[in-house]
This record gives structure tokens, sequence and C-alpha cells, in this order.
């Protein structure tokens, strides 16, 4: 089925462990990002793309790094696991076309991390 | 960051019951966006409404935009129980494109 894909699904990390969050889409899109979600907090953005080789950083970068080597794939890698990286984080894709021209995300079903 | 907020922070109604949920955003816009989540799982996409338009329907959704107001409302006519959900605003506010979430709306509908 054509969509998002993260894996893994769930994950425990100690503290000063690294890690990648893997984001796959099949649907060609041009643009992609990473968000967490707190409770209370919504959805923040963390990194997007809006093409390989592009990647700008979004309200909470520290801490996160991102490379898009290709269409298709997104990972996040976490570089140093703090327990306040503790978060559900959710992978999106659309297509982009230019500075305002809006195209409605498709979402993984995201990666519910705890590091502890 | 977060641009969109929604209000109420929640909401419980009955089946059959019209839910109106309310976002307000900051600065200029090209599009601004609903977004459902369900518990535990990712967001699913409802409706686009740009800048230039003012009324968006799609199924029992209806969504209206004031830019002079710098808000928008989502209308969810006739609700059901699998209606219940948070949802989202987003807009384009600061990049054009990369979309800020509000905190969202906790709709519950009961039989």
């Amino acid at each position: 089925n054509a969509g998002v894909t993260q894996t893994p699904k769930f994950q425990v990390l100690k503290t000063g462990q690294s890690m990648t969050l893997q984001c796959a889409q099949d649907m060609n899109h041009e643009y992609m990002s990473w968000y967490r979600q707190d409770p209370g907090m919504g959805l923040r953005l963390i990194h997007y793309s809006v093409g390989a080789g592009i990647t700008d950083q979004g309200e909470v970068p520290n801490g996160y790094n991102v490379s898009r080597s290709t269409t298709e794939d997104f990972p996040l890698r976490l570089l140093s696991a703090a327990p306040s990286q503790t978060s559900v984080y959710f992978c999106a894709s659309s297509y982009y076309r230019g500075r305002g021209i809006g195209y409605g995300y498709t979402f993984g079903s995201g990666t519910r991390l705890t590091v502890v | 960051s977060q641009q969109g907020e929604e209000d109420p922070q929640a909401l419980s109604i009955q089946e059959g019951e019209n839910a109106t949920m309310n976002c307000s955003y900051k600065t200029s816009i090209n599009n601004l966006q609903w977004y459902r989540q369900n518990s535990g799982r990712g967001l699913v996409h409802l409706i686009l409404i740009r800048s230039n338009e003012r009324e968006k329907h799609s199924g029992r959704l209806r969504v209206t935009l004031d830019t002079s107001k710098k808000s928008s409302s989502l209308l969810i006519t006739a609700s059901r129980a699998a209606d219940t959900a948070s949802y989202f605003c987003a807009t384009d506010e600061n990049s054009g494109y990369a979309l800020n979430f509000g905190k969202g709306t906790s709709l519950l509908v009961t039989p």
C-alpha cells in the first residue's frame, strides 16, 4: 500500500545511546519532514526537506540530524539520546511545487520512543 | 514556532449534533489545513483551504477561512461516534510550505 512507513514502531533507549528512526515513502513526494508530539504540546517540527540533498531545521532541531540522499528516504538520527527526547515521532511527506503552494501531508503511523 | 491555536481544547457532544472547532493564527498564510488524529495513530489530512478561498466542503466537513480575522473554523455535521478524535489545524505561516500545527481540539462524540 502506498504511504509513509516508519520503523521501528517502539523503541527504548538508554541515555547517551544513538539510533536512527527510519522513514520511507513510495509516493514520489519531494517534501518530507519529521515532527515530535508531546502531551499538551501538539506537533513540533524537527527537520524538513524539499528534495534529495536539501534539508533544513525546524522549530526543535537540537539533538537530531537528518540527511536526504534519495527521494524515498528521510532518516532521523538521535546523536546522544536524552530523557527529554522521549516522545512520539512522526514522519510526513507531500508534493512540493514551490513556496506558497500547499499540499496535504501523508503521515506515518509514528515511532514511540522512550529514553531512560 | 507553533502558530495555529485551536479552540476549544476539548469538546464533548452527542451523536447527531454538530461540532465546531476554531483555529487562529498570527501572520499571513498561503493555505490552512485541518487534520484528524485517532488515539495512538498518525494524522490524517482532512481538507486544505487556500488564502483566496472563504469556504470549502468535503462530505460532512465544512471549513471556513477569514483572513481578516486570521481565523478558521471546522464544522462537522451530524457527528458520529467514529468522529471521536483530536483535530489539528496547520498553517504555512513561517516558510510557505513547512506546516506549523496547533495543539489540537479533542472531540468526544457519545452515542
